[in-house]
């Protein structure tokens, strides 16, 4: 089963609004991940987070990394059509594998 | 920058056929990813290779199999090929470190079983 749930399943926007993902997990996370895949494309990485209570921005791209390390979000701020996409976290499971959330796929209406 | 390259990128077989796919890692990373993604899921670990060898497997059928070769390259069989087998499969590489580290993936290879 899913390692991590991930909310909401999908998310539609009008641009220029913000976003949020969400990442919860019921065990400590050593680390979280964060990939973008666009509609056809492949997923890409964002970012790794490995500190408790770890903040990291890119651009209007807010990551946080909950203190207890068992949750993490992912901000957008005024979206824009660019942002289009499913949002995966993926942690580390067992052996090496990394073990993706179910997405938040992003629609922006321009 | 050299990316993860697959081939081919898509393909048809028949059910009950068989398909082989191949993934070139970036030069000098380690480990090799295979993924399988049906259309709006998430990917799904199939089996990942460390230095050549075997090092994690997950849910992936005994009709497939994987290995990876002395330049690196890595090729995933796919035998007695099943409607449900239809997917995008994604290669990716990284270079271990601590942690799995930042997964590079390529493009896909887009199967259809008719």
């Amino acid at each position: 089963g899913q390692q991590v749930m991930q909310i909401p399943q999908y998310q539609h926007v009008q641009e220029g609004e913000d976003f949020t993902t969400y990442c919860n997990s019921s065990t400590t996370l050593s680390n979280i991940q964060w990939y973008k895949q666009r509609p056809g494309g492949h997923p890409v990485f964002l970012i790794q987070l490995v500190k408790s209570g770890e903040v990291k921005k890119q651009k209007r791209l807010t990551f946080q990394f909950g203190e207890a390390k068992k949750n993490s979000s992912l901000h957008i701020t005024a979206t824009q059509t660019t942002d289009v996409g499913t949002y995966f976290c993926a942690v580390e499971t067992s052996g090496s594998r990394l073990t993706f959330g179910e997405g938040t796929q992003l629609t922006v209406n321009p | 920058a050299a990316g993860v390259i697959q081939s081919p990128r898509h393909l048809i077989k028949e059910k009950r056929e068989t398909a082989t796919l191949k993934c070139y890692p970036i030069p000098r990373h380690d480990t090799v990813y295979w993924y399988q993604q049906g259309p709006g899921q998430d990917p799904q670990f199939l089996i990942s290779f460390y230095e050549k060898m075997q090092s994690d497997k997950g849910s992936i059928p005994d009709r497939f199999s994987a290995q990876q070769f002395s330049d690196y390259h890595s090729e995933l069989n796919m035998s007695s090929l099943e409607l449900g087998d239809s997917a995008l499969y994604f290669c990716a590489s990284s270079l271990r470190g601590e942690s799995t580290g930042e997964l590079f993936f390529g493009e896909g290879s887009r199967l259809t079983v008719l």
